[in-house]
């Protein structure tokens, strides 16, 4: 069974001040990970797609890397716009590409 | 580009009343998804549509949860009887086969 475990739960920075959030997985066969935001009472907002270790992909302040084990987001010199739910999901091998999704890091950027 | 339309956008039902959620996915899209929110948690998948077969329906509560998608466009999620464990927010999303999945913006649903 797939797992994805995100930490912290919840961080609160303040603007300026890089961090990175960590999302750890198993899975049989990676078929992607990806990261979304969540604002409230929205939905999940695609930002990255990693497929193979050592990838990475930035946008903005952003910037996604990718392990065998584990996927980081990086935010540096974050904004107040920044403060969103940040969830992970993995997508294994075979036929279904339903995602498996980790609780998410509730990020609050303060002025 | 229209996005992924959800309706309606709030629901609250007592237990043991049906309930209906209706989704558009994004023009050209073959794959839908129903993913169900709890809140404080990740989005889980309940149903994965191909065009307008089933892929993957392991997660979905069969017993009180049924779903369809008739043309292979729009999709219809159902409930009946609901439960006060029901309480959530259903996510739509949709895809290009084996690619990015986009959601719409969720119906809250409310079981009291």
């Amino acid at each position: 069974e797939d797992q994805v475990t995100q930490s912290p739960e919840a961080l609160r920075l303040q603007e300026g001040e890089s961090s990175s959030l960590n999302c750890s997985y198993t899975v049989s066969g990676l078929r992607g990970l990806f990261w979304y935001r969540q604002d409230p009472g929205k939905g999940p907002e695609f930002l990255f797609t990693l497929y193979s270790a050592g990838e990475e992909k930035e946008k903005e302040r952003l910037k996604a890397t990718l392990t065998k084990k584990e996927s980081f987001l990086h935010i540096t010199a974050p904004k107040p716009e920044d403060s969103a739910t940040y969830l992970c999901a993995v997508r294994s091998g075979g036929g279904a590409d339903g995602l498996t999704f980790g609780k998410g890091t509730h990020l609050i950027i303060q002025p | 580009e229209a996005g992924v339309a959800q309706s309606p956008r709030y629901k609250i039902i007592e237990k043991r009343q049906s309930v209906a959620f209706w989704c558009n996915p994004i023009s050209g899209h073959a794959t839908l998804y129903w993913y169900q929110q709890i809140l404080g948690q990740g989005p889980k998948l309940l149903i994965q549509f191909q065009n307008n077969g089933v892929v993957d329906d392991s997660q979905l509560p069969k017993d009180r949860f049924s779903a369809e998608r008739l043309k292979g466009v729009d999709s219809t999620l159902k409930i009946q009887p609901a439960k006060l464990e029901d309480s959530a927010v259903y996510l739509c999303a949709s895809s290009p086969q084996g690619e990015t999945q986009y959601f719409g913006p969720g119906t809250r649903l409310l079981v009291l």
